[in-house]
């Protein structure tokens, strides 16, 4: 069964400083994906990934991704308000996608 | 304008009382899916399906039928609510399952009194 676990579930943090959310997933996967919601919004893809060792960067966010770990990172980097979200990772097996719990993030000014 | 529209974006109703939230995607995605997300859970996929009236159960699929007579169309049917399928729901739509991001529509808070 494929299981996903993200941590931390919360967050909070400076201004300016750096953090890591990791994802662990408990089975080979196709692909994994990082996405942001707002308070009562929607989701927004952030990063789709789907090779080990994949790397990709927008703005101050960087995933990656370890297959070989089955451990996927969502780097920040120099922090701002802007980025307080929660933060969920999804793994895709065959035709299903299965959604960590989310790591809700508030960077405090 | 790429979107996937959820209607209605709230709905309060009766237990046992049929009811549809419906899905619709201007992509020609073939793959839409159902979550539900409630807090301390994340979101869990209910049903999916793969093009047209191909469908398939997700993690959590008790209580809740799709049809997918269209390609753009993905209707989430729930036959018989109960107040344990309060929730928000969320449809997404993908050209692939696998290399895609998904889009997601805007949600529907459903509250079954």
């Amino acid at each position: 069964e494929l299981k996903v676990e993200q941590n931390p579930l919360f967050l909070s943090m400076q201004e300016g400083k750096n953090y890591t959310i990791y994802c662990n997933y408990s089975t080979t996967s196709d692909r994994l994906y990082w996405y942001r919601q707002d308070p009562g919004k929607s989701l927004e893809s952030l990063f789709v990934l789907l090779s080990n060792g994949a790397v990709k960067q927008e703005g101050r966010l960087m995933a990656s991704l370890d297959t070989k770990a089955r451990l996927s990172t969502l780097h920040i980097t120099a922090a701002v308000h802007d980025l307080s979200a929660t933060y969920f990772c999804a793994v895709g097996r065959d035709d299903k996608i299965i959604f960590g719990k989310g790591t809700r993030l508030h960077i405090l000014p | 304008e790429a979107q996937v529209t959820q209607n209605p974006r709230y709905l309060i109703t009766v237990t046992g009382k049929k009811l549809t939230v419906t899905c619709s995607q201007n992509m020609n995605h073939e793959y839409m899916s159902w979550y539900r997300q409630d807090p301390g859970l994340g979101l869990r996929q209910i049903y999916y399906s793969m093009n047209v009236e191909v469908t398939d159960k997700g993690d959590v699929p008790e209580g809740y039928k799709v049809s997918r007579k269209e390609k753009r169309n993905f209707p989430l049917i729930l036959e018989s609510p109960s107040p344990n399928q309060t929730s928000l729901y969320f449809c997404a739509s993908s050209s692939k399952t696998g290399g895609v991001e998904a889009f997601f529509g805007q949600g529907t808070r459903l509250t079954v009194v």
